[in-house]
Parts: C-alpha cells; structure tokens; sequence
C-alpha cells in the first residue's frame, strides 16, 4: 500500500531563506505528483502539478522535482517570505489513479 | 476563490442529530470528491463520483451518505455521528477522475463537530 511522508512535519524559518520541503513515497509507481497549500480553516491551492512526463516544474519563487527511481519529491522556496506561511502537502497519483497524500509540513517564516 | 464552495463552513452537531454538508463548482468539471481531514494526519478519500457516478467508496462508514444529483453538485447526508467523526470536511472537482494530469480543486471545506 502507497504510504507517503513529509518531512519535515513543522518547520519555522527567517524571512528571505532559500529553504526545501521533502515528500517521499512507499512505492515509486505513482503517475503524478502534486504539490498543494492550505492556509489555516481553509481548502486546498494546488501550486505544481509533475506530470508523468516530466521531472520538475517551476513557478516563481517555488520549484518542485520529482526522482521517480528513489521515490522522492522536493518542493524548493526561495527568498522565503511570511506571506509563504502554510501547510504544504504533496499528494502522488498510484496505480488506482488515486491521490495518496502525506500529512503536511507546517511551515512559519518568522518577518 | 476556486470555484468550488462549501456550506455550511462550521457545522455543530450532536451524535443523535442529522444534517448534510453542500458542495457546489462552477468549473464544468466531471468528478466531485468527498475527503476528511483529521488534524496531523493525511487527507482521507471517502467518496468519488465520476459523471454523477460513484466510483470509489473508501470502506466509509453507513452513517456518511454521498449523494451527487448533478456534475456541479455533491451532499454528505451525515447521521449519527460519533465524536471521532469530528474533522474538517473537504470537496473537491475535477476535469474527469482519474486523468492523466488532472489537477483538483477545492473547497473552503466544512469544520464539524460531533457532540
């Protein structure tokens, strides 16, 4: 059964680091790999979507990778600021084209 | 604002009560989801209806109900519930379920609370 893990699970920063946020999967046969946010009492934004295809994605200060072999994901910030703090979940698509999510690191960045 | 909504956003209940939780999207997706969020654990896939057609049902609990009348709407008919229900309720849409690339969106999501 795909299991996925975040590490950190709470992290808290100074403002403009460069910092990185860690996804792995149990089992590296997942389709996609999606990156999401969640402000607190409130839904999900997704941020990047790695498709099968493909081994990054970019969107202005955020960069997210993918190492299928390994069964890992990065989510990478730079310049961190407050505005960035959020629960960060990764979620991948298995086999059943199901999302399988992780738990989430809690990240603050401290003005 | 993503296009889907949620009502009510907090909803209390007692375990001998009955209510329903609404989700609407005007996105002219397909797929509508049903997931539950506990505090520090990963989200919960209950329900997926794919076409108005329910396609996954995770071993949920007969006191969830889904109901999904049309593609822009989806209902949890809750009834009672037990205090472990309590969590945040989240739906979601998409393209079509399943689809290679198919990004979801969600939801503000509803707190409940069971008595």
């Amino acid at each position: 059964k795909q299991e996925v893990t975040q590490i950190p699970a709470a992290l808290s920063v100074p403002e403009g680091e460069n910092l990185v946020l860690n996804c792995s999967f149990t089992d590296s046969a997942i389709y996609n790999l999606q990156w999401f946010r969640q402000d607190p009492g409130k839904g999900l934004t997704s941020l990047l979507l790695i498709q099968s295809s493909q081994r990054e994605q970019t969107s202005g200060r955020l960069n997210a990778s993918l190492d299928k072999s390994s069964g890992r994901s990065t989510l990478y910030i730079a310049a961190s600021q407050p505005g960035d703090s959020a629960t960060y979940l990764c979620a991948g698509v298995d086999s059943n084209y199901q999302l399988i999510w992780g738990a989430g690191t809690k990240l603050i960045i401290k003005p | 604002e993503t296009g889907v909504t949620q009502t009510p956003r907090h909803l209390v209940m007692g375990m001998t009560n009955k209510k329903s939780l609404k989700c609407e999207q005007h996105l002219g997706h397909n797929a509508m989801y049903w997931y539950k969020q506990s505090a520090k654990k990963p989200l919960e896939l209950m329900f997926v209806y794919n076409f108005k057609e329910q396609t996954e049902n995770n071993s949920v609990p007969s006191r969830f109900s889904p109901e999904c009348p049309n593609s822009s709407h989806l209902f949890l008919h809750l009834h009672t519930l037990q205090p472990e229900d309590s969590a945040l309720y989240l739906c979601a849409s998409s393209q079509v379920a399943g689809g290679e690339g198919d990004t979801q969106y969600f939801g503000p999501g509803t707190r409940l609370t069971v008595l």
